[in-house]
């Protein structure tokens, strides 16, 4: 059964103050690895797709990379709009196409 | 382009009557997925549709689930006589592909969700 552990569950950075978003994975056969991120009463917003271990790519502030056993996002000098839940998700190549969460990670970044 | 689109957003209701939410795609993707959120929790997979076929329900519930994808329309899930514990975020994905050799494209974008109450 796929796992997906994030860490930390909740992290309060000042304007400017860089970080990183830590999601750890089991998976039988890594398909891709998913990041999204969800603002309170909305759908998660779809960020990124990492598919092999030492892929990187970057959006803005966010960059996203991966391992064998765990992915990173790193969020560079964030701004107090980059407040978010972050999820991270994996699919397997098992044929199944659910994507398994982990619990997120709830990001505030104070002016 | 129109995102994925979901209906109700909000829908109440008491114990023992029925819920349908409907989900609208993304325009000309064919596969649609369910996903519940339950309160302090995380998303958790449901089920799996193509137009006319449910490819993979292996996280719907045995009982009162069913959720249906018509070859003209919108996806339906719906919940017969509900209980408090049905109270969630259902949230909707679709994606362009699904099926082998499609090379990995198989991003699944999310709605806004539908937040149902049951009192």
């Amino acid at each position: 059964e796929d796992q997906v552990t994030q860490s930390p569950e909740a992290l309060r950075l000042q304007e400017g103050e860089s970080s990183s978003l830590n999601c750890s994975y089991t998976v039988s056969g890594l398909r891709g690895l998913f990041w999204y991120r969800q603002d309170p009463g909305k759908g998660p917003e779809f960020l990124f797709t990492l598919y092999s271990a030492g892929e990187e790519k970057e959006k803005e502030r966010l960059k996203a990379t991966l391992t064998k056993k765990e992915s990173f996002l790193h969020i560079t000098a964030p701004k107090p709009e980059d407040s978010a839940t972050y999820l991270c998700a994996v699919q397997d190549y098992t044929g199944r196409r659910a994507l398994t969460f982990g619990s997120g990670t709830r990001l505030q970044v104070q002016p | 382009n129109a995102g994925v689109m979901q209906n109700p957003r909000h829908l109440v209701r008491r114990r023992g009557q029925e819920a349908r939410l409907r989900c609208s795609p993304v325009k000309g993707h064919s596969h649609v997925y369910w996903y519940r959120q339950l309160p302090e929790e995380g998303l958790k997979f449901m089920v799996y549709l193509q137009k006319e076929n449910i490819i993979d329900e292996s996280g719907m519930p045995k009982e009162r689930f069913s959720a249906e994808f018509p070859k003209e329309g919108p996806s339906i899930l719906r919940i017969q006589q509900v209980v408090r514990g049905d109270s969630a975020a259902y949230f909707c994905a679709s994606s362009p592909y699904g099926g082998a050799g499609t090379g990995g494209m198989n991003e699944q974008f999310f709605g806004p969700g539908t937040r149902l109450t049951v009192l």
